[in-house]
């Protein structure tokens, strides 16, 4: 089956930084890649998504970059804000419709 | 459309007790999935339905553990006997057909805890 890696586990950044997690995939078929946003206690919410054919998608100050050829996709936070912290998951489909999930990475962001 | 419904929010039983935790997707949704989330293990897959069909169950953890989707609306998590390794978040998600079943939608989650 699919198998998702995600770095790092904990990043701390101060406000106005950016911030990067990157994840990569080992099934070359998996063509859909969801970023998703679990502030504490929630539930984790989609904050951007790629497919496959697409290298780059941004929205606002978020982006993800897709490289299929080592497989691995990464997220982009620019100017962080601290309502930011919170645990991010990246994940990968594999198969029709069943989405693996990485570890996760917190992300603080001191004010 | 209210999003994905989870219940109980909260579960606390003793070792042995069986725990039933219930989701209703949101309409229209093909796909039903329930994950287990835990500090160590992340979020974990534990099976997915799809047009209350179990699809895939192997990341069912044992015996214990039975997932069943009577009707469209409605999917059930039984954990029976239930032990204490078995606390974590569990969440339910749903996922359309169309666009290849793109994002999952997920419930608010059930907190078990079991003494």
């Amino acid at each position: 089956g699919e198998n998702v890696e995600q770095h790092p586990s904990t990043l701390s950044v101060q406000e106005g930084d950016s911030a990067v997690i990157k994840c990569t995939y080992s099934d070359s078929a998996s063509n859909y890649f969801p970023w998703y946003k679990q502030e504490l206690g929630k539930r984790p919410q989609l904050i951007i998504d790629i497919r496959s054919n697409v290298g780059e998608k941004k929205d606002q100050r978020i982006a993800v970059t897709l490289n299929k050829t080592a497989k691995h996709f990464s997220l982009h936070i620019t100017e962080t804000q601290p309502e930011d912290s919170a645990v991010y998951f990246c994940a990968a489909r594999y198969r029709y419709s069943t989405l693996t999930f990485g570890k996760g990475t917190m992300l603080l962001v001191s004010p | 459309d209210a999003g994905v419904i989870q219940s109980p929010r909260h579960e606390v039983t003793e070792m042995g007790q069986e725990v039933t935790l219930r989701c209703k997707p949101i309409s229209g949704h093909d796909y039903l999935f329930w994950y287990r989330q835990t500090m160590m293990r992340g979020l974990e897959l534990l099976i997915y339905f799809n047009n209350n069909v179990p699809i895939d169950d192997s990341g069912m953890p044992e015996d214990r553990f039975s997932a069943k989707m009577p009707n469209a609306s409605f999917s059930t998590l039984k954990i029976q006997p239930s032990e204490p390794r078995d606390s974590a978040v569990y969440f339910c998600a749903s996922s359309p057909l169309k666009g290849g079943g793109t994002e999952a939608f997920f419930g608010q989650g059930t907190r078990l805890t079991v003494v």
